[in-house]
C-alpha cells in the first residue's frame, strides 16, 4: 500500500531562514506529488504539484520543491521564509486513480 | 463561483445521535471525496466518488455512509456519533486526471461527539 511520511510534525523557524520539509513515498510506480497548505482557519490549497518533466517544480510564495526518484522523495523548500508562511504543509501522492494519499502534515510556525 | 462548499461549519452531537454533513461544489466537477483531518494522522480518505451514482470506500470508512445522487452533491451520513468520530471534516472535488488530479478543498466542519 502506499504511504507518505512527512519528517518533521512541527517546525520553528525565525523570519528570512531557510526552509527545507521533508516527504518520503513508498511506491514503485509513476506517482504524482503534491504539497497542500493550510493557512490558520483557511481550507487547504494547492501549493505545487509534480507530475512529469523537470523535477524541480516552483509553486506560489516562492516555494519549490524537488522530485528524487532514486530516493522516493519530494522535498519542500524555501530560501527565506516570511511570518505569513505559518501553516500546516501537507505532502501528497497519487499513483493514479483518484485516490491520494496524504501525509501527517508540517506544522510550521516562523517568529517575527 | 463558490467552489466546495460545505455545511455546518460546526457541530457538536451526543453520542448516537445521527446527522449530515453537507457538501456541495459549483465547477462539474466528476471526483468528490471525504476526508477527516486528527492531530498527527493528517487526512485519512473516508469515502469517495468518481460520478453521480458511483461511490466507493476509502481508508476509513466505518460508521459513515454517503450517497451522489447528483454531480453537484455529496453528503455525508453519521448513523450514530460515537466519540472516536470527533474530528475535522474536508470535502474536496476533482476535475479528475485532464487536470492532474489536483483537489478543491472545502472550508470544513468542526464535529465534537460527547
Amino acid at each position: 500500500a502506499q504511504s507518505v511520511s512527512q519528517h518533521n510534525h512541527h517546525v520553528i523557524l525565525s523570519e528570512a531562514a531557510s526552509l527545507e520539509l521533508g516527504c518520503n513515498y513508498s511506491y514503485g510506480g509513476t506517482v504524482n506529488l503534491f504539497w497542500y497548505v493550510q493557512y490558520p482557519g483557511q481550507h487547504l490549497q494547492l501549493l505545487l504539484k509534480y507530475f512529469s518533466g523537470d523535477p524541480l517544480v516552483k509553486g506560489i510564495k516562492g516555494f519549490e520543491a524537488e522530485f528524487i526518484k532514486s530516493k522516493f522523495s519530494f522535498n519542500l523548500r524555501k530560501p527565506s521564509v516570511q511570518w505569513s508562511d505559518t501553516a500546516e504543509y501537507f505532502c501528497a501522492v497519487n499513483a493514479g486513480g483518484f485516490k491520494t494519499i496524504f501525509g501527517a502534515g508540517t506544522r510550521l510556525f516562523v517568529k517575527a | 463561483n463558490a467552489g466546495v462548499t460545505q455545511t455546518p461549519k460546526f457541530q457538536v452531537l451526543k453520542t448516537g445521535q445521527s446527522m449530515t454533513l453537507q457538501c456541495a461544489q459549483d465547477m462539474n466537477h466528476e471526483y468528490m471525496s471525504w476526508y477527516r483531518q486528527d492531530p498527527g494522522m493528517g487526512l485519512r480518505l473516508i469515502h469517495y466518488s468518481v460520478g453521480a451514482g458511483i461511490t466507493d470506500q476509502g481508508e476509513v470508512p466505518n460508521g459513515y455512509n454517503v450517497s451522489r445522487s447528483t454531480t453537484e452533491d455529496f453528503p455525508l451520513r453519521l448513523l450514530s456519533a460515537a466519540p472516536s468520530q470527533t474530528s475535522v471534516y474536508f470535502c474536496a472535488s476533482s476535475p479528475g486526471v485532464a487536470y492532474d488530479w489536483i483537489e478543491y478543498f472545502g472550508a470544513g466542519t468542526r464535529l465534537s461527539v460527547l
